[in-house]
C-alpha cells in the first residue's frame, strides 16, 4: 500500500531531551515536507526537501533540524525540545509539484 | 504574502442537503488546488487535486471547481451523510517548489 508512514504517533517528552521522529513513505516520491498544526494557527511548513540532500526551511524552522540522506527517509529531529513545540507533526511526500500530496497519520508530541 | 481563507469556520447541516465549501487565495498566480479532510486526531486525506489549467474535478459525490481570476475554489458535496462530518481543508501550490499554504478550514457536521 502507498504510503507515508511517521513514528511514533504519540510522543511525551520532557524539555531538552533530544528526540527524532521518523517518516518513510514507499512511493519513490522527490518531494517531502514537514508541518506542524496548532489550533488557530493551522498547518505550517517546518522543512522540506525536494531530493535527496536538498532540504530547505519552511515558515517555522527554529528549533528544528532535518536531513534526507536517502529518499524515501526525511526525519525531524528536535536537538532541545521546548514546551512551545508542543503539536500534532504532520510528514508528506508528493511526486513533484503537478502531483498532489500524501500526508502520514500525524506525531502527537508533548513536552512537559 | 499569500493566503488562503476559508468561510464559514464551521457548518452544521440536516443529512441529504447539498452543500458548498468555499476557499478563497490572494495571488491568481497558483499552480494547483487540493482539497483535504481530516477527521479529528487524524491525519490529512486527499479528496480532490485541480490543476491551474482545469475548472473542476470528480470524485463520487464531490466536485472541486476552481476560478484563478476571481481567486476561488468550491467543494461541492452532494446528498450529504453523517460519515461526511470531519473538517475540509483547502491548500494552495503557489509555485513549482514544495510547499502548501493551508486555509483554516471548515468544520463540518451532518446531523441525522
Amino acid at each position: 500500500e502507498a504510503q507515508v508512514t511517521q513514528n511514533p504517533r504519540y510522543l511525551i517528552t520532557v524539555t531538552g531531551k533530544k528526540l527524532t521522529v521518523t517518516c518513510s513513505q514507499n512511493m519513490n516520491h522527490e518531494y517531502m515536507s514537514w508541518y506542524r498544526q496548532d489550533p488557530g494557527l493551522g498547518l505550517r511548513q517546518i522543512y522540506y526537501s525536494m531530493n535527496v540532500e536538498v532540504t530547505d526551511k519552511g515558515d517555522v524552522p527554529e528549533g528544528y533540524k532535518v536531513s534526507r540522506k536517502e529518499k524515501r527517509n526525511f526525519p525531524l529531529i528536535l536537538e532541545s525540545p521546548s514546551p512551545n513545540q508542543t503539536s500534532l507533526y504532520f510528514c508528506a511526500s508528493s511526486l513533484n509539484s503537478l502531483y498532489g500530496y500524501t500526508f502520514g497519520s500525524g506525531t502527537r508530541l508533548t513536552v512537559v | 504574502k499569500q493566503e488562503v481563507t476559508q468561510i464559514p469556520a464551521a457548518l452544521s447541516v440536516p443529512e441529504g442537503e447539498n452543500l458548498v465549501l468555499n476557499c478563497s487565495f490572494t495571488d491568481s498566480a497558483i499552480y494547483n488546488l487540493q482539497w483535504f479532510r481530516q477527521d479529528p486526531g487524524k491525519g490529512l486525506t486527499s479528496l480532490l487535486l485541480i490543476q491551474s489549467s482545469q475548472r473542476e474535478q470528480t470524485s463520487g459525490r464531490l466536485n472541486a471547481s476552481l476560478d484563478k481570476s476571481s481567486g476561488r475554489s468550491t467543494l461541492y458535496i452532494a446528498a450529504s451523510q453523517p460519515g461526511d462530518s470531519a473538517t475540509y481543508l483547502c491548500a494552495v501550490r503557489y509555485n513549482a517548489g514544495n510547499m502548501l499554504t493551508f486555509g483554516g478550514g471548515t468544520r463540518l457536521m451532518v446531523k441525522p
